[in-house]
């Protein structure tokens, strides 16, 4: 069954240090790969998305995702946190031949100034 | 505001009542996704349109609900006979497909609680 696992509820960090939300998946297929924000009372919102090619996708916010095959991971990183990146993080799977994503629980992340 | 719009933003219903959501998509968005997230998931999705016709539906979906997207623009999400266990945020999704592939745009999400 296809599936999106983000093993960590809640990551710390320092604000100024590097933070990384983890994302594992599994499929069968080629997946499209996703991260999203939400942030409290407001919709989801796009961060980036790995469908081909470079396996280090940028984003939104100075965020970036790595993309390992090997591992089926895709974890988002970001080398310097800010207070407001404080928010809760979701990874998404799409199969390549279907309009729906499939979304992890969700990992909150907490940047302490 | 251009952004994919939900009403109402909460809702509160006693349990076997009908209850309806509306979405309103970005204008130019072909496809539309009703997903639904209860606290602590993630968002599952439960439909999906593009243009007026349904082409997916979860079995999450049950025959309580229906979801409707009459002229390609709008669309409904009707739950007959609410329970308990349907009371979850309910979020809407338009996306449209270029080069670069599809990106959903979600709106802020209709609040169900079933008491």
């Amino acid at each position: 069954a296809q599936s999106v696992a983000q093993p960590e509820d809640q990551v710390n960090v320092a604000e100024g240090n590097p933070l990384t939300v983890k994302c594992t998946y599994s499929v069968s297929g080629n997946p499209y790969l996703f991260w999203y924000v939400q942030y409290p009372n407001r919709g989801l919102q796009f961060l980036l998305k790995y469908i081909t090619g470079d396996n280090l996708v940028k984003g939104s916010y100075g965020f970036e995702a790595e993309f390992n095959k090997s591992q089926t991971s895709f974890h988002l990183k970001k080398p310097s946190a800010l207070v407001s990146d404080s928010a809760l993080y979701f990874c998404a799977v799409r199969l390549s031949n279907t309009g729906k994503l499939i979304f992890g629980q969700g990992t909150t992340l907490q940047v302490k100034p | 505001d251009t952004g994919v719009s939900q009403n109402p933003r909460h809702k509160i219903t006693k349990r076997g009542q009908n209850v309806t959501f509306r979405c309103d998509p970005i204008s130019e968005h072909n496809r539309l996704y009703w997903y639904r997230q209860t606290l602590g998931q993630g968002p599952e999705f439960l439909t999906y349109f593009q243009n007026e016709a349904q082409l997916e539906k979860s079995r999450l979906l049950s025959d309580r609900f229906s979801a409707e997207r009459p002229k390609g623009s709008f669309s409904t999400l009707e739950i007959q006979r609410t329970e308990q266990g349907d009371s979850a945020m309910y979020l809407c999704a338009s996306s449209s497909l270029d080069r670069n592939g599809e990106k959903l745009f979600f709106g802020s999400g209709t609040q169900l609680s079933v008491l």
